[in-house]
């Protein structure tokens, strides 16, 4: 089946650094991928979409220069965590859809973020 | 706007009791319906879907059927088994052309004690 992974699994950092996530397709072509942040207990909330070759874009309250989306290939998304604050910390969730048809969104594992 | 709502959790249960997670959801025109389940640490992963009103979404045990006139998708399981136990997610998609928006519930933890 269609194979999406997320890395890193879990990250400590410091506030003020920042923070890289891959996202990528092993066995698929991904035309879109989504960034989902979760919260404990709560939903997951879409954050962005990303279609190669072009800007992500954000959903509403999502800023854009704290949380860089780059989609450079159909098998790679990352996000960026800009200038990390404890209030980011949080589980990031990648999802990735392949080009053809109604195909469904794989999902990453998550990545764990812990600012301090 | 469109949303998704699931019953409140936790929901704790023994071996081979029967399950339901009530999910409603609020759209306009038919989405499509999801189940999709996250087990500790980890992603999600799709449980059953359906497309259509009347539709039941099947697997691993799991049903569900979409009932239009009730707005409803609720999730049931005859007998559940310790390695159930995760969080479930309801969920509704609209999708067309290059728009393809999942809107998810809360979630709801469930418990499956031997």
């Amino acid at each position: 089946g269609a194979v999406v992974s997320q890395h890193p699994s879990r990250v400590i950092c410091k506030s003020g650094t920042s923070v890289k996530i891959e996202c990528r397709s092993l066995d698929f072509q991904a035309t879109t991928m989504f960034w989902y942040r979760q919260f404990p207990k709560q939903s997951l909330m879409l954050m962005a979409t990303s279609n190669e070759g072009s800007k992500a874009t954000y959903e509403q309250g999502v800023e854009k220069d704290k949380f860089l989306i780059n989609h450079a290939s159909l098998t790679l998304s990352t996000l960026t965590v800009t200038s990390a604050h404890p209030e980011d910390s949080s589980f990031y969730i990648c999802s990735a859809r392949a080009r053809q048809g109604s195909s469904p969104l794989h999902f990453g594992n998550g990545t764990r973020l812990t600012v301090t | 706007g469109d949303s998704v709502t699931q019953m409140e959790g936790p929901v704790t249960l023994s071996e081979e009791a029967f399950l339901t997670i009530n999910c409603t959801y609020t759209a306009t025109g038919y989405p499509s319906l999801f189940w999709y389940v996250q087990y500790p640490g980890e992603g999600l992963q799709l449980l059953l879907k359906a497309t259509k009103a009347d539709d039941k979404g099947s697997n691993k045990g799991f049903e569900a059927t979409y009932r239009k006139e009730t707005t409803s998708f609720h999730l049931e399981k005859g007998s559940v088994q310790v390695s159930d136990s995760a969080v479930y997610f309801c969920a509704l998609l609209f999708s067309g052309g290059s728009n393809y928006k999942l809107t998810f519930g809360k979630g709801t933890l469930l418990t499956v004690n031997p």
